[in-house]
């Protein structure tokens, strides 16, 4: 089956450090690859995706690279804020039993200090 | 409305009781997908409907949970005979996708229901 396997959290970092999320999947098929972010006391939210392998999604400076050679989409950010301090859901979408439904990571909490 | 609605936003109940969830999806979104979220674990689907298609239950716990989606806009999740492993925070998302095609854009969430069973 599908699957997708994040590094545990919590990250925790200082203002202006550089971010690697990792994330590594398990797809039948070819699968559309998405990070969400859950924001405290706030519903999850798209924060970027790749549909393609060797897409690069971005978004708020935020990056990860669609690599189907090593089934992988790391999250990347050179510098990150307080604001940045949430929950990060790695996931993908691909066939599973004549269906396609989102399979998610369990999440890796971020927390950044001033 | 402007985006997914779930109620209620916290439900309180006796083990033992039933409870209905509702989620109010995207106009003109197909799909729609129930997931649950306990406390450190990732998002666990439960169900999902595509437009008139039968609905994917490969993900119900048990035969105590079920869901329906009533002229293919809002949809009901009830557990019936709560028990206190079913306290979790339920979300909800719907996305336009084509029929059972691959989810190209995104799916948007609810801002969940907390279940909680005492």
């Amino acid at each position: 089956g599908n699957s997708v396997t994040q590094m545990e959290g919590p990250v925790t970092l200082s203002e202006e450090a550089f971010l690697t999320i990792n994330c590594t999947y398990t797809a039948t098929g070819y699968p559309s690859l998405f990070w969400y972010v859950q924001y405290p006391g706030e519903g999850l939210q798209l924060l970027l995706k790749a549909t393609k392998a060797d897409d690069k999604g971005s978004n708020k400076g935020f990056e990860a690279t669609y690599r189907k050679e090593t089934t992988s989409f790391h999250l990347e950010k050179g510098s990150v804020q307080v604001s940045d301090s949430a929950v990060y859901f790695c996931a993908l979408s691909a066939a599973s039993g004549g269906s396609y439904i989102p399979t998610f990571g369990r999440g890796t909490s971020l927390i950044v200090h001033p | 409305g402007a985006g997914v609605s779930q109620s209620p936003s916290n439900k309180v109940t006796e083990k033992g009781k039933d409870v209905e969830l509702r989620c109010d999806p995207i106009s003109g979104h197909t799909a729609l997908y129930w997931y649950r979220q306990s406390l450190g674990q990732g998002l666990e689907f439960l169900i999902y409907f595509q437009g008139n298609s039968a609905p994917d239950k490969s993900g119900l716990p048990s035969d105590r949970f079920s869901a329906e989606r009533t002229g293919g806009s809002v949809s009901t999740l009830t557990i019936q005979r709560t028990q206190q492993e079913d306290s979790a925070v339920y979300l909800c998302a719907s996305s336009f996708s084509r029929d059972r095609g691959p989810l190209i854009t995104e799916a948007f969430f609810g801002q969940g229901t907390r279940l909680t069973v005492v």
